[in-house]
């Protein structure tokens, strides 16, 4: 099945700076991969997400870009805003839905 | 209702008993998940239906872990004889794939807690 792999596990960042996020997969044949942020406490909820055929996707200040040949795909978040603190996962489709191991944001103030 | 409902959110049992969780999907969606979530961890893929079908059930660890979904809407994953390494948040959701598609957005519910002692 699919692997996921996400680093770093833990980041601090001061606030308005960016904040980097980085996944491979095993799967060539996964062709989805969305972004999840899990507030403390709540569900995970969708931020972005891009598939196969496009190599970047942006909104607002989060873009996410996605080399397959590398099998790797990365978060980007600008600007961060203490409100960005949270658990970030990312996600690879291959036959089922598989999570990385999720790393946890805090943005300092 | 207007989103995923779980339940019950804690469920607290004795090693060896049986549980049942319940995932009540959003209205019209196809496809239903589960997902299991220990401390600090990612999700990890359990069991994907689509309608009342098992289309995918390659993540349940063992055969003490079933899931039925009878009538394409809600959703009940059946725990036998539980463990202790069965603690953990069972996260439940849904999305509107169709056969054949990516799982586009996942609607999550808030999770049942389950804790074995």
């Amino acid at each position: 099945g699919e692997n996921v792999e996400q680093h770093p596990s833990t980041l601090s960042v001061q606030e308005g700076d960016s904040a980097v996020i980085k996944c491979t997969y095993s799967d060539s044949a996964s062709n989805y991969f969305p972004w999840y942020k899990q507030e403390l406490g709540k569900r995970p909820q969708l931020i972005i997400d891009i598939r196969s055929n496009v190599g970047e996707k942006k909104d607002q200040r989060i873009a996410v870009t996605l080399n397959k040949t590398a099998k790797h795909f990365s978060l980007h978040i600008t600007e961060t805003q203490p409100e960005d603190s949270a658990v970030y996962f990312c996600a690879a489709q291959g036959s089922e839905l598989s999570f990385g191991a999720g790393t946890t944001v805090t943005v300092r103030a | 209702g207007a989103g995923v409902s779980q339940t019950p959110s804690n469920k607290v049992t004795e090693k060896g008993k049986y549980v049942e969780l319940r995932c009540d999907p959003i209205s019209g969606h196809t496809a239903l998940y589960w997902y299991r979530q220990s401390l600090g961890q990612g999700p990890e893929f359990l069991i994907y239906f689509q309608g009342t079908g098992a289309a995918d059930d390659s993540g349940l660890p063992n055969d003490r872990f079933f899931a039925v979904r009878p009538e394409g809407s809600v959703s009940t994953l059946k725990i036998q004889r539980t463990e202790r390494g069965d603690s953990a948040v069972y996260l439940c959701a849904s999305s509107l794939r169709g056969q054949g598609y990516d799982t586009g957005e996942l609607f999550f519910g808030e999770g049942s807690r389950l804790t074995v002692l």
